[in-house]
């Protein structure tokens, strides 16, 4: 596609039950991110995929959190046994060698 | 480890009224640097960037900033702000394809 694409744009959950947001980068951007916008925290990195390298997940506030790329492409975020401070927009973001990263219209998240 | 402040939360300006957001950073070697703008609903979108050269860069919708590397900032400007401006901007900061440290945000309303 032209843009980033990110599924679902909402999702409301239980508190404890697990979650998975995906995002789709445009095509042929080697590099992919996970940020997460909240109330008061602004844009906040997650994790980043750069390639076939080993991811850096040094944004992850825990180890509910985990990410995973496909192919290169395709990528799903991972949240399990959801908090309500996990309440937040997730936006992903893909790049590809130029002037800066493409974001998503981002998942909203909303944590009961 | 690298922050980037935004030193107003929100600013209301009338319509015709110009504008300076402030953005310090605290990364002391080779950055980029970047304001996205989120209009209401939308997903961001890069208003402008600089990687090198002029200080004075220009951006789209007449914004401009000027990166001051003896103070660290990168201020956004416009002489004249629009009711379509009202948004939330963001600055942010990259050395390289590395993940962007994005500031708290600042929320410009402007008023008829």
């Amino acid at each position: 596609g032209a843009g980033v694409s990110q599924s679902p744009s909402n999702k409301v959950t239980e508190k404890g039950k697990d979650v998975e947001l995906r995002c789709d980068p445009i095509s042929g951007h080697t590099a992919l991110y996970w940020y997460r916008q909240s109330l008061g925290q602004g844009l906040e990195f997650l994790i980043y995929f750069q390639g076939n390298s080993a991811p850096d997940k040094s944004g992850l506030p825990s180890d509910r959190f985990s990410a995973e790329r496909t192919g290169g492409s395709v990528s799903t975020l991972t949240i399990q046994r959801t908090q309500q401070e996990d309440s937040a927009v997730y936006l992903c973001a893909s790049y590809g060698g130029g002037d800066t990263q493409y974001f998503g219209p981002g998942t909203r998240l909303t944590v009961l | 480890a690298q922050s980037v402040s935004q030193h107003n939360h929100h600013v209301i300006l009338s319509e015709a009224a110009s504008l300076e957001l402030g953005c310090n950073y605290s990364y002391g070697g080779t950055v980029n640097l970047f304001w996205y703008v989120q209009y209401p609903g939308q997903h961001l979108q890069l208003l402008l960037k600089y990687f090198s050269g002029d200080p004075l860069v220009k951006g789209i919708k007449g914004f401009e900033a000027e990166f001051i590397k003896s103070k660290f900032s990168f201020n956004l400007r416009k002489p004249s702000v629009q009711w379509s401006d009202t948004a939330e901007y963001f600055c942010a900061v990259n050395p390289g394809n590395t993940p962007l440290v994005f500031g708290k945000g600042t929320r410009l309303s402007v008023i008829a």
